[in-house]
């Protein structure tokens, strides 16, 4: 079955870059929509990002100017990059799956990483 | 972007008993809403898409129902595991977006 793994640093200074990585393992990357969410502590969640295999990208309006994600299909791997950080970007952040093209990742998400905690804080 | 309004904030009830969940979207979904538990320390879990389905191996104690704008959830039976917390998310427009969340207490 499909398992997501999140990795990176768990701090980051203030104004810095914050990078995770997300490996795919027991199937492949190709024909679905990959997404970032997070979560700030004791809140609610918050789609980021997705990325489909072919390279087909959209953010979410309120941190598009900061962010970038990225897709290696020969890893298996997706990756997020959020720029100049504050400490309102401390939060859990998950990886995770939603549908196919048919749909154009218009799906639920049917799969979750477990989460990687990220704390902004010099 | 589309703003789900989840009511109560918090119920609280006993094993056994029925809960009852509702989302409200702030323009029409669709059906293409989805029921997420989430339980302390954990990711959240897809127990319902597109506003009935259940997802693979969740129990028949859940069910769900709605459109456009108006969405239940229903926990038949309350398990103790159940207790959590439960998010409805629309997914027919970018961005994609959560509601705040119903807290599920044991009374």
């Amino acid at each position: 079955q499909v398992q997501l793994q999140e990795s990176g640093p768990g701090l980051v200074k203030p104004s810095e870059t914050l990078s995770l990585t997300c490996t795919v393992s027991g199937g492949s990357i190709r024909s679905y929509y990959w997404s970032w969410i997070r979560q700030p502590p004791g809140k609610g969640l918050d789609w980021i990002a997705y990325i489909y295999y072919s390279g087909i990208t959209n953010y979410n309006p309120s941190l598009r100017s900061r962010v970038t994600i990225l897709l290696d299909a020969s890893k298996n791997q997706f990756s997020l990059e959020l720029s100049s950080v504050t400490a309102a970007d401390t939060a859990v952040y998950y990886c995770v799956r939603h549908g196919g093209m048919v749909r154009g990742g218009k799906d639920a998400f049917d799969i979750w990483g477990q989460g990687t905690t990220v704390i902004a804080s010099s | 972007e589309i703003v789900l309004t989840q009511s109560p904030a918090t119920l609280s009830l006993s094993p056994g008993e029925r809960a009852t969940l509702s989302c409200r979207a702030s323009q029409s979904v669709s059906n293409y809403l989805a029921w997420y538990q989430q339980k302390p320390g954990q990711a959240p879990r897809l127990l319902i898409y597109d506003a009935s389905n259940r997802a693979t191996g969740i129990p028949a104690r859940f069910s769900a129902s709605g459109s456009g704008t108006d969405f239940t959830l229903t926990i038949n039976s309350l398990e103790p595991e159940d207790f959590a917390v439960y998010y409805c998310q629309q997914h027919i427009n970018w961005p994609l977006t959560f509601g705040q969340g119903t807290r599920l207490e044991i009374k």
